[in-house]
C-alpha cells in the first residue's frame, strides 16, 4: 500500500454536470475526511467518516454534496449541478486510531476540479 | 465559530535567515495543535503539540505551544530554498481538524 489514492486527479467540467471523485485511503485506517482546498487558502473541511458512518459534515457542505464510504474502505465524493465556485481541489485524508495519536493525517494528492 | 488564524501570510526570506511562523486559535473542544507543510500537492505531517512550552524539534524546524495565549510558533533557521512551501496550522478539535490559510514561505538564494 502506498499511501491514500485518489481520482481522477484533474477534472474539467461544464457547470451544471455532476462530478464524482474517489479515495482510496491506507488500507488499515478507519478514518477518513475530505477538504477543500482553494487558492491561498488552507484545506476546509467538508466530512469525515469513521469507517462506513459519517459522523460530520460542515455547515458549509451544501445539499449538491454527497460522500459515501459504504463498506468502509474507499469513499466517494459526488458534486452534482456543479457551479463554477466549485472549482478547487479536493483533498482526501486517512487515519487510523494511533495515528490520530500523534495528530497525524495522511493525504492524498487531491482531486482539482475546473467548472467552466 | 471555531477559528485559526496564521500570520503572516506571505514572507520572503534569503537563504540562511531565521523565520517564526505565527499560529492563533479560538476553539472549542482544543486536543492537539498540528503543523504541516505543503509543497506542490499533499500536506505533509511536521509537528504534533498538546502540551504547553514543550518544544519540538526536528532539524532546522521547531515549534512550540502556548495554551494560555492560544497560540504556537514555528521557527526555522538557517533557512534553504527547500523550505519553500506553504506552511499550514491545523487544530484538532475532537476528531476533526480545522486549517488555517496558512503561510507562504519564499527563500530565495
Amino acid at each position: 500500500d502506498t499511501g491514500v489514492s485518489q481520482n481522477p486527479r484533474h477534472k474539467i467540467t461544464k457547470r451544471g454536470q455532476n462530478v464524482t471523485f474517489r479515495c482510496d485511503p491506507i488500507s488499515e485506517h478507519n478514518r477518513l475526511y475530505w477538504y477543500r482546498q482553494t487558492l491561498g487558502q488552507g484545506p476546509e473541511f467538508l466530512t469525515y467518516f469513521q469507517n462506513e458512518a459519517q459522523l460530520e459534515k460542515s455547515r458549509l457542505l451544501s445539499d449538491r454534496f454527497s460522500a459515501e464510504r459504504p463498506k468502509g474502505s474507499f469513499s466517494t465524493l459526488e458534486i452534482q449541478r456543479t457551479e463554477q465556485g466549485d472549482s478547487a481541489m479536493y483533498l482526501c485524508a486517512s487515519s487510523s486510531q494511533t495515528a490520530m495519536n500523534t495528530g497525524e493525517l495522511f493525504f492524498g494528492e487531491g482531486s482539482r476540479l475546473t467548472v467552466l | 465559530e471555531d477559528k485559526v488564524v496564521q500570520s503572516p501570510l506571505s514572507l520572503v526570506v534569503h537563504e540562511g535567515d531565521t523565520v517564526t511562523l505565527n499560529c492563533s486559535y479560538e476553539v472549542t473542544n482544543f486536543r492537539s495543535l498540528l503543523w504541516y507543510k505543503q509543497e506542490k500537492k499533499a500536506p505533509t505531517f511536521l509537528f504534533m503539540l498538546t502540551s504547553s512550552g514543550i518544544e519540538k524539534k526536528s532539524g532546522r524546524l521547531s515549534s512550540i505551544l502556548d495554551k494560555k495565549e492560544l497560540s504556537s510558533i514555528l521557527n526555522i533557521t538557517a533557512t534553504q530554498t527547500g523550505d519553500s512551501a506553504i506552511y499550514l496550522c491545523a487544530v484538532g478539535i475532537g476528531d476533526d481538524m480545522r486549517f488555517g490559510a496558512g503561510t507562504r514561505l519564499t527563500v530565495k538564494p
